[in-house]
C-alpha cells in the first residue's frame, strides 16, 4: 500500500498570502496524484488531477506540480473561501490511498 | 446536472449490518464507476472500493474485504454499499463518488461526490 504524507499538518495564513502544501508518497506514483478540498460539513471537491491538471471550474489560483514521490499544491493568493482541509490521493496502485490532510486556517 | 444523492443517517448496534444507497442522476449511470469513501469524524478519508456500474465488477480495499459488498441496480441508477459485522470503529460518514469526467473519463479520480451518510454504531 502506498502511504501518502502531507506537510505541514496546519498552515496558518492570511487572505492574500501564498499557500504551499506538500504531499510525499512512500513510492513513486508517477503523475497519478490528485488534490481535494474539503470544507466543514461538506464532501470533498476535486481540485487537481494527474498532478497538475485543474478540474472543471477550479480557479487558476490553484496549481499543482510534481511527479514521482514529491508533489505540491500552491494557492497563489488565498481567498476567504480557500480556508479548508486539503487532501492528496494517489491512483497509481490499489488500494487507492489519501494523505492525512493539511488544514489551511486563518492567521 | 450530475448529482449523487445518498440515503439518510443510520444508527446500528455492534455486529449489525448497514446498507447505504447512492442515487445518480444527470448522466448515464452505466458509463462510470462509483467509489465509496468513508471519513471517521474529525479524521481523514479512506477508500473502501469501487463498482463498475455497467458490468457490476467490484474492487475492494484489503481492509474491508470480506465485510463490504458493493452492488448496483441499473434500472434505478442506484449504487449500494453494505457493510457487515459493524464495530464502534465503523462510525463514520460514508460517501459515494463518481469517476471524474473531463471529457476523458478518469475512473479513479473522484468527482462529483454524494452528500455523505452518517452511520453511527452504538450499543
Amino acid at each position: 500500500e502506498i502511504v501518502l504524507t502531507q506537510s505541514p499538518a496546519t498552515l496558518s495564513l492570511s487572505p492574500g498570502e501564498r499557500a504551499t502544501l506538500a504531499c510525499r508518497a512512500s513510492q513513486s506514483v508517477n503523475i497519478y496524484l490528485a488534490w481535494y478540498q474539503q470544507k466543514p460539513g461538506q464532501a470533498p471537491r476535486l481540485l487537481i488531477y494527474d498532478a497538475s491538471n485543474r478540474a472543471t471550474g477550479i480557479p487558476a489560483r490553484f496549481s499543482g506540480s510534481g511527479s514521482g514521490t514529491d508533489f505540491t499544491l500552491t494557492i497563489s493568493s488565498l481567498e476567504p473561501e480557500d480556508f479548508a482541509v486539503y487532501y492528496c490521493q494517489q491512483r497509481s496502485s490499489r488500494p487507492l490511498t489519501f494523505g492525512p490532510g493539511t488544514k489551511v486556517d486563518i492567521k | 446536472q450530475v448529482q449523487l444523492v445518498q440515503s439518510g443517517a443510520e444508527v446500528k448496534k455492534p455486529g449489525a449490518s448497514v446498507k447505504v444507497s447512492c442515487k445518480a442522476s444527470g448522466y448515464t449511470f452505466t458509463g462510470y464507476y462509483i467509489h465509496w469513501v468513508r471519513q471517521v469524524p474529525g479524521q481523514g478519508l479512506e477508500w473502501m472500493g469501487w463498482i463498475n456500474s455497467n458490468r457490476g465488477v467490484t474492487n475492494y480495499a484489503p481492509k474491508f474485504q470480506g465485510r463490504v459488498t458493493l452492488t448496483r441496480d441499473t434500472s434505478i441508477s442506484t449504487a449500494y454499499l453494505e457493510l457487515t459485522r459493524l464495530t464502534f470503529d465503523d462510525t463514520a460518514v460514508y460517501y459515494c463518488a463518481r469517476g471524474y469526467d473531463s471529457g476523458f473519463v478518469y475512473e479513479n479520480w473522484f468527482g462529483p461526490w454524494g452528500q455523505g451518510t452518517l452511520v453511527t454504531v452504538s450499543s
